[in-house]
């Protein structure tokens, strides 16, 4: 069954701390892999996608992913956290076909504290 | 360049009762795509539409329904609304429904189901 798993439901971190959110998934094809954000009152901004090539990926705000097949993993990672980013993470899954139809995990909320 | 709107932004309705919600695309994109959020969780695929028909669907009973209009703004209906139905309803568009990555999401629409 496809399907992604986020194992953090909830991480705090202290700003200007080093930040890692894991994401594990289950995909019968070659996964294209996607990070979102969401701030609270607020729909899903695209951080970053990974689709092929390079397994590190960079995307907006500092956020960088690592594809990793032999772990089936896709974790969001920052060197230094800043307050703003204190929002809800969703990794999310999506098929060589059709990459709108996407399976999301249930997301990380991440706390920042000054 | 206008984002993707819906409305209206919160609905509250009777359990039985019908609703419908709106969604207006990204200049430019013919594709439009349908997430059902409860609280917790990560968005659930319910539909997506390209140039007006369905191009897709999730595990979602017949009374989720939707149109695609010719200007490709598009509409979810949902009939015999249950209490389960509570959720953030968030459309999101994209060029297409080719491997891109591209699809931008609405700031969603509050549904509760009393």
């Amino acid at each position: 069954a496809q399907s992604v798993t986020q194992p953090d439901i909830h991480i705090t971190v202290s700003e200007g701390a080093s930040l890692e959110l894991r994401c594990n998934y289950s995909y019968g094809a070659t996964p294209y892999l996607f990070w979102y954000v969401q701030s609270p009152g607020q729909g899903l901004q695209l951080l970053l996608k990974y689709f092929s090539g390079d397994t590190l990926v960079q995307g907006i705000k500092g956020f960088e992913a690592e594809f990793k097949r032999s772990q089936s993993s896709f974790n969001l990672r920052k060197p230094s956290v800043h307050w703003s980013d204190a929002a809800e993470y969703f990794c999310a899954v999506g098929g060589s076909y059709n990459t709108d139809k996407l399976i999301f995990g249930t997301g990380t909320r991440l706390q920042v504290f000054p | 360049e206008t984002g993707v709107t819906q409305s209206p932004t919160h609905l509250i309705k009777t359990r039985g009762q019908q609703v419908t919600l709106r969604c207006s695309s990204q200049s430019g994109h013919n594709t439009v795509s349908w997430y059902q959020q409860a609280l917790g969780q990560g968005p659930q695929f319910i539909f997506q539409y390209y140039r007006e028909e369905e191009n897709g669907r999730g595990n979602f009973p017949p009374r989720f329904s939707g149109l695609q209009f010719p200007n490709y703004s598009s509409e979810l209906n949902v009939n015999a609304l249950e209490l389960d139905d509570s959720a953030l309803y968030l459309c999101a568009s994209s060029p297409g429904p080719i491997p891109s990555g591209e699809q931008y999401f609405g700031p969603g629409t509050r549904l509760t189901v009393t």
